[in-house]
C-alpha cells in the first residue's frame, strides 16, 4: 500500500496569512493526489485534484504544487472560513489511501 | 447535480453484518464514467477508503476489510450498497458514501459525498 504522510498534523494561524501543508508519498503515485478540505460534522469537500487543478467553485487562494513524492497545498492568504481539517489522498493505485489530516486552527 | 444520501441502521451488535445504503439523486449509477465508493472515519480520526465499484466494472476492496465486505450497485433504485460482516468496535465510524470520478483510466478524486451516517457498534 502507498503510505501518504501529512505534516505538520496541525498549524495555528492568522486570518491573512499564508499557509502550506506537505503530503509526502512512499513511493511515486505520478499527479495523481487530491485535497479535501473537512469542516466539523460535515463530509470532506474537494478542493484540488491531479496536484494542482482547482475544483469548480474552490477560490484561488487555494493552490496545489508537487515535487516528487512531495506534494503541497497552500493557502495564500487565510480567510475565517478556511479553518479546517485537510486531508490528501492519493489516487494512482488500489487500495486509495489517506493522509492523517492537518487541522488548521486559529491563532 | 449529482446528490448522495446514506442510510441505514445507526447502532449494529458485534458479530453482526453491518448494512448501509446510499442513494444517488440527480445522476445514474448506470454512468460508465464513474464508480461509487464508500470511505469511513472513526470518530476524531482520519479518512479510511473502504471500496469502491461501477456498474461495469469489478469492485476494489481495501485488503484489511476485503474478507468481510460486499459492495454492490442496484440500477433499479439507482442505489448502491455496502455490507461488512462480523463487524467489532472497531468498525464504529461516520461512513461516507461519494461518486469516484474516473480521468485517464483511473478513480481520481471523490466528489461529490453524501453528508455521512454514524455506526456505532455495541451491544
Amino acid at each position: 500500500d502507498i503510505q501518504m504522510t501529512q505534516s505538520p498534523s496541525s498549524v495555528s494561524a492568522s486570518v491573512g496569512d499564508r499557509v502550506t501543508i506537505t503530503c509526502r508519498a512512499s513511493q511515486p503515485i505520478s499527479s495523481w493526489l487530491v485535497w479535501y478540505q473537512q469542516k466539523p460534522g460535515k463530509a470532506p469537500n474537494l478542493l484540488i485534484y491531479a496536484t494542482s487543478s482547482l475544483q469548480s467553485g474552490v477560490p484561488s487562494r487555494f493552490s496545489g504544487s508537487a515535487s516528487g513524492t512531495d506534494f503541497t497545498l497552500t493557502i495564500s492568504s487565510l480567510q475565517p472560513e478556511d479553518f479546517a481539517t485537510y486531508y490528501c489522498q492519493q489516487a494512482n493505485s488500489f487500495p486509495l489511501t489517506f493522509g492523517g489530516g492537518t487541522k488548521v486552527e486559529i491563532k | 447535480q449529482v446528490q448522495l444520501q446514506e442510510s441505514g441502521p445507526g447502532l449494529v451488535k458485534p458479530s453482526e453484518t453491518l448494512s448501509l445504503t446510499c442513494n444517488v439523486s440527480g445522476g445514474s449509477v448506470s454512468s460508465t464514467s464513474y464508480y461509487w465508493g464508500w470511505i469511513r472515519q472513526p470518530p476524531g480520526k482520519g479518512l479510511e477508503w473502504i471500496g469502491i465499484l461501477s456498474y461495469s466494472e469489478s469492485a476494489y476492496y481495501n485488503p484489511s476489510l476485503k474478507s468481510r465486505l460486499t459492495i454492490s450497485v442496484d440500477t433499479s433504485k439507482n442505489q448502491f450498497s455496502l455490507k461488512l460482516s462480523s463487524v467489532t468496535a472497531a468498525d464504529t465510524a461516520v461512513y461516507y458514501c461519494a461518486r469516484g470520478i474516473v480521468m485517464d483510466r483511473g478513480v481520481r478524486r471523490f466528489d461529490p459525498w453524501g453528508q455521512g451516517t454514524l455506526v456505532t457498534v455495541s451491544s
